[in-house]
């Protein structure tokens, strides 16, 4: 079946501008993670939506970055005034609900979008 | 205490090896800790994964070992091959769902 997919797979804009991302996760999973990966480092938490609740924002950087989940499918990661410090590949995970048994959720990443700030 | 180090950096086996990374934290409320696989262009993909109640946990070629005491775990690869070379991220869960990854350890096997 298919996969995360992220779009555009891409991305270059000048400082200043805003950009979006998208994610459209597995259909029927009710989780979805924003993560950042700069140049040779780890995975960095930015956001969760998790159904109907609300988002756990606690990893977004700063109040330039803010991420919205329309229907409980599509998500949209939003960057204002993007500066150079911003250029990273930006992923996404979705993860489906808990089967009886299950201890944890497995999160199903997307290919990321490249982002480079000039 | 959110952090997860990883070590090393990057490691060259020759195939047939044993390729080892290790895995230190310091919050014990980490419930859950998973390896990650990344190739070049790709998402990271769930490798094994291992509760902190289990020592080790062995599937196929791959092998973690989890020391609770010493809050250190690590990923074992018997018998590498070239195809097991690319970027591995281990990680730990806390609140709920979310994960806190290493800085990532590339991999290269050479035939």
């Amino acid at each position: 079946g298919a996969g995360v997919s992220q779009s555009p797979s891409n991305k270059v804009t000048e400082k200043g501008k805003d950009v979006e991302l998208r994610c459209d996760p597995i259909s029927g999973h009710t989780a979805l993670y924003w993560y950042r990966q700069s140049l040779g480092q780890g995975l960095e938490f930015l956001i969760y939506f998790q159904g109907n609740s609300a988002p756990d924002k606690s990893g977004l950087p700063s109040d330039r970055f803010s991420a919205e989940r329309t229907g409980g499918s599509v998500s949209t990661l939003t960057i204002q005034r993007t500066q150079q410090e911003d250029s990273a590949v930006y992923l996404c995970a979705s993860s489906s609900p808990l089967a009886p048994g299950q201890f944890s959720y497995e999160q199903y990443f997307g290919p990321g979008t490249r982002l480079t700030v000039t | 205490q959110q952090q997860v180090k990883q070590s090393p950096q990057s490691l060259i086996v020759q195939k047939g090896g044993i390729s080892i990374i290790n895995c230190a934290y310091e919050n014990t409320a980490f419930d859950y800790f998973p390896w990650y696989q990344q190739f070049p262009g790709k998402g990271p993909a769930l490798l094994i994964a291992i509760r902190p109640d289990v020592s080790e946990k062995k599937e196929g070629r791959f092998t973690i070992s989890f020391n609770k005491s010493a809050k250190q775990f690590s990923l074992h690869i018997m018998d590498s091959q070239p195809g097991d070379s690319a970027t591995y991220f281990c990680a730990a869960r806390w609140g709920a769902q979310k994960l806190v990854f290493g800085q990532g350890t590339r991999l290269t096997i050479n035939p």
